[in-house]
C-alpha cells in the first residue's frame, strides 16, 4: 500500500467549526493534491502543490485553503464549515516526473450538519 | 483544457466474462499520458495500467489491457476472466507532462457471482 495518510477518515462536525483535514505523505513526493468526490464519485481538483510553498487552486472553486510548509504535509483548512462542504476529499501525491502516478489517501469523508 | 469523457456510467457482468470500459478524451498535445485507476468500496484509489502517447504498443497488465486509438483519441480498459474482487469504480485519467491529473465521470463496474 502507499504511504499516504489522512486524517480523521471520518469527520461530522456543527456548521461555523473551523475544520483541518490532515494529509501526509512519506515518500519525499513533491507534488500533492486534493480533490473532492462528489455522490456521483466524480472527483474534481480543488488544490495542488509543487513543492513547498507552492499552492494552486484546481478546476472546482472551493472555499478551503492549504498550505505547503512541509515536503510531507500538505493539510486543508475550512474556516467556517458550511452542509454544502459535505463530500468526501481525497489527498494524493506524485513525484514531479513526467507521467508518474499518483498515490492516493484513502480519503475523508466530511458531514456538516 | 483537457477534457475525459467516460460514456458508461454503471456497468454489471458475471464473474469470469470479459468487460472493456470505454475513455475518450480530447487534447491538442502530441505526447501525453493515459491511465485507469480504480477505487474498490471503501478502499484506496490505485493505479490499474498506464499507457505513453507515444508508445504504440497497448498496455497491459495481468488481466487488465487497454485499447489505445491515439487518433481516435480512445483508451479503452479490458478486463479478462473478471473477478469479484474487480468490482469497484473505474476511472481515466490525462496528464500532459508533469503537470496535473485530470480525470474522467468514474464507470462503476459490477461483477456478479
Amino acid at each position: 500500500e502507499a504511504d499516504i495518510y489522512q486524517t480523521p477518515r471520518y469527520l461530522v462536525i456543527g456548521t461555523g467549526k473551523k475544520i483541518t483535514l490532515e494529509c501526509s505523505q512519506t515518500m519525499g513526493h513533491d507534488k500533492m493534491y486534493w480533490y473532492q468526490q462528489d455522490p456521483g464519485m466524480e472527483l474534481h481538483l480543488i488544490h495542488y502543490s509543487y513543492g513547498v510553498n507552492s499552492t494552486e487552486k484546481g478546476d472546482l472553486s472551493s472555499e478551503s485553503t492549504v498550505s505547503r510548509i512541509r515536503t510531507e504535509h500538505f493539510p486543508l483548512t475550512l474556516e467556517s464549515a458550511r452542509p454544502s462542504h459535505t463530500s468526501q476529499y481525497l489527498c494524493a501525491s506524485s513525484w514531479g516526473i513526467v507521467g508518474t502516478e499518483a498515490f492516493f489517501g484513502q480519503g475523508t469523508r466530511l458531514t456538516v450538519v | 483544457a483537457q477534457t475525459v469523457t467516460q460514456s458508461q456510467p454503471e456497468m454489471s457482468v458475471q464473474e469470469a466474462e470479459t468487460v472493456t470500459l470505454s475513455c475518450t478524451y480530447d487534447t491538442s498535445e502530441s505526447n501525453y499520458y493515459l491511465f485507469w485507476y480504480k477505487q474498490p468500496p471503501s478502499r484506496q484509489m490505485i493505479l490499474v495500467i498506464r499507457q505513453e502517447a507515444y508508445k504504440q504498443q497497448n498496455a497491459t497488465e495481468n488481466r487488465f489491457s487497454v485499447n489505445f486509438q491515439k487518433a481516435a483519441k480512445s483508451f479503452s480498459l479490458k478486463i479478462s476472466d473478471s473477478q469479484l474482487g474487480d468490482t469497484a469504480m473505474y476511472f481515466c485519467a490525462f496528464m500532459k507532462g508533469a503537470q496535473k491529473l485530470v480525470f474522467g465521470q468514474g464507470t462503476r463496474l459490477t461483477i456478479n457471482p
